[in-house]
């Protein structure tokens, strides 16, 4: 059982590039979520969706777009690189929404770590 | 807005036991999840409290004290393994949710 599976695992763009990080799960989960994480400031929300075909901005979304064509799938696209988005990019997934609801447990991929120069 | 206070580091010995606070403020609060991650490696998903008391899961503990606006996570018989940083994260509504910075656990025989 892969769980989340991301590509790549490691990437170096120059200024102006630009890339599409995947993430694929097997979990049949509807919620899937791209965060950011930087020294000393935890993981920060980029954008979330919550099911095939929906998608919705997070915490820090600008830079950065998203597209969940497929329920198993969800990319994360930067048009023009900068270098303020060097980071570990996360995915995650989880089968449903938060409390009050349900517990919302996440499940996260093993991350991408990006720089841009 | 949302805000989650953690401690940067904290340093406990081999067997001994480490309590890592949380305190928050947000807006229409639902509960506290916990989470652990190795350096280099995916946060883990420990624990969640969504009311008020203890949530025991084998050595990890997690209470939650809605009136004190205040959680933490207590680990006992502390092992070189679990040396690893560890987040605290809120709800925003059903569908985001936010992390605490981390504190950074260093456990030494």
């Amino acid at each position: 059982n892969a769980g989340v599976t991301q590509t790549p695992k490691f990437r170096v763009l120059k200024t102006g590039q630009s890339m599409t990080l995947l993430c694929a799960q097997d979990m049949n989960h509807e919620y899937m979520y791209w965060y950011r994480q930087d020294p000393g400031m935890g993981l920060r929300l980029i954008h979330y969706s919550v099911g095939e075909g929906t998608t919705a901005k997070g915490e820090v979304p600008d830079g950065y777009n998203v597209s969940r064509l497929k329920k198993q799938n969800f990319l994360l696209g930067l048009e023009s690189a900068a270098p303020s988005q060097t980071s570990v990019y996360f995915c995650a997934s989880s089968s449903g929404p938060g409390p009050p609801i349900a517990k919302n447990i996440q499940y996260f991929g093993a991350g991408t770590r990006l720089s841009v120069l | 807005g949302q805000s989650l206070e953690q401690p940067s580091e904290v340093t406990a010995v081999e067997g001994a036991i480490v309590q890592i606070n949380c305190t928050y403020q947000t807006s229409g609060f639902y509960g506290l999840s916990w989470y652990q991650q190795h350096d280099g490696g995916a946060p883990t998903f420990l624990s969640y409290n969504a009311l008020d008391g203890l949530e025991e899961t084998g050595r990890f503990s997690s209470f939650l004290s809605r009136s004190d606006s205040y959680g933490y996570l207590l680990l006992q018989e502390l092992q070189m393994k679990d040396s690893a940083s560890y987040f605290c994260a809120a709800p925003k509504g059903f569908n985001k949710f936010y992390f605490g910075s981390g504190t950074k656990l260093n456990v030494k025989p």
